[in-house]
């Protein structure tokens, strides 16, 4: 069980075009999912949180209309990179926090790797 | 602030080996510790998670124990396989919902 997944698992695009990415909790309903990236040879950053129903809380210096969160329902979360730049290049991972769990317990996706030409 | 970091950065080992990886933090108002491991190009697995009122937890040949007071987790890995080799994280959980990732230790286990 708890189970997330993640869609594309790896991207390629044009400069200045938009991505989508998807995170779906396949077997359970997350209340909460957090967007990290990391950069090769890098820890996990955490980019934002994201509530189903509500407005996505960033973090500092993530900018929000670049990267756009949409947490539509309790098992799906999407994030849009808007004129994608070479500079956002990154692997990016989605986290899903079940609603019947306590902080701290996230499961995690197996990640999507944008490259950006 | 809150940082994790990890020692060491990176190590190679001969098979059959035990192993004590480390992780510090800052902020020891910490609610939970997990160790994760990740392979090239995938996403994370979760090891083993302790909770702020737990010294250690044990799953297989790892170890996990944790000391708030001093601010630091080891992970104790018993007889490494080659299979072992990955990238190993630890991430600090606070009360904001928020996993603080440390730097990680790459390891690489030969035969």
């Amino acid at each position: 069980g708890a189970v997330v997944s993640q869609h594309p698992s790896w991207v390629i695009c044009k400069s200045g075009t938009s991505v989508k990415i998807e995170c779906r909790s396949l077997d359970f309903q997350a209340t909460t999912m957090f967007w990290y990236r990391q950069f090769p040879k890098q820890s996990l950053m955490l980019m934002a949180t994201s509530n189903e129903g509500s407005k996505a809380t960033y973090e500092q210096g993530v900018e929000k209309d670049k990267f756009l969160i949409n947490h539509a329902s309790l098992t799906l979360s999407t994030l849009t990179v808007t004129s994608a730049h070479p500079e956002d290049s990154s692997f990016y991972i989605c986290s899903a926090r079940p609603g019947t769990s306590g902080f701290g317990t996230q499961y995690f996706g197996p990640g999507t790797r944008l490259t950006v030409l | 602030k809150q940082e994790v970091t990890q020692i060491p950065a990176a190590l190679s080992v001969p098979e059959g080996e035990n192993l004590v990886l480390n992780c510090s933090f800052t902020d020891s108002a910490i609610y939970n510790l997990q160790w994760f491991r990740q392979d090239p190009g995938k996403g994370l697995t979760s090891l083993l998670l302790i909770q702020s009122s737990q010294r250690e937890q044990t799953s297989g040949r790892l170890n996990a124990s944790l000391d708030k007071s001093s601010g630091r987790s080891t992970l104790y890995i018993a007889a490494s396989q080659p299979g072992d080799s990955a990238t190993y994280l630890c991430a600090g959980g606070y009360n904001t919902d928020k996993l603080i990732f440390g730097t990680g230790t790459r390891l690489q286990v030969f035969p």
